[in-house]
């Protein structure tokens, strides 16, 4: 079985742009939840979906945003872009609220 | 607000040599405690779910076991291939997501 998949796996950006990053859940698996990880730390919570549904939030600023699709696939925006939102974004998929499994990440770059 | 504190920052094994790292969580409730593996620049690795006090759970050269303050990962006999990040979250009542520690970095010697 395909695990929790994310594109593009890396991406390098000018500040005050945006950007758009795509993670596609385990099959069968209803709820996405988005995470940023700064180098030395651990994952950060943004966004979880289920059902399409926003089921909580993190404390980021509104530049970030988030949707869920019918067929589960989940998009993480990130408007004016800043230096400090170089990160690894992570994507997670769960059956319901149960264990999370993680996908490879998104690592961007902001110069 | 929750907390988790996962000690030692970093931990260096020979290889054989077991040991044990340490997450400490203050939380409203737990609805659960996850323990994970990360390697660099990759995604964190499922390893565990703990539920309530008294239980232990393992895989290979890892047991983990938890209390209502905190969770121990011991590892036996760690091999060069158990070298990576070893991360802990809980999640707790009424919340949507993990609320993760900063993670034990471990490098096994062969």
């Amino acid at each position: 079985d395909a695990g929790v998949t994310q594109s593009p796996t890396h991406l390098i950006k000018t500040r005050g742009q945006h950007v758009t990053l795509r993670c596609s859940p385990i099959s069968g698996h209803k709820s996405v939840s988005w995470y940023q990880q700064v180098l030395g730390q651990g994952p950060q919570f943004i966004f979880q979906y289920y059902e399409k549904e926003e089921r909580g939030r993190g404390n980021f600023p509104d530049r970030f945003s988030a949707r869920q699709f019918p067929n589960y696939s989940s998009e993480l925006n990130v408007n004016a872009l800043l230096l400090g939102d170089s990160a690894l974004y992570l994507c997670a998929s769960s059956p319901r609220n149960t264990e999370a499994f993680f996908g490879q990440g998104t690592r961007l770059t902001v110069v | 607000e929750d907390q988790v504190t996962q000690s030692p920052e970093a931990l260096r094994l020979q290889e054989g040599e077991s040991s044990s790292l340490n997450c400490s969580y203050t939380v409203s409730g737990l609805r659960g405690l996850f323990w994970y593996r990360q390697d660099p620049g990759k995604g964190p690795e499922f390893l565990f779910t703990l539920y309530s006090a008294g239980e232990e759970k393992e895989k290979e050269r890892l047991k983990a076991t938890l209390t209502k303050k905190e969770s121990f990962l011991h590892i036996t006999a760690p091999k060069p291939e158990d070298s990576a990040t070893y991360l802990c979250a809980v999640e707790s009542a009424g919340a949507n997501n993990l609320f993760f520690g900063t993670g034990t970095r471990l490098t096994v010697i062969p």
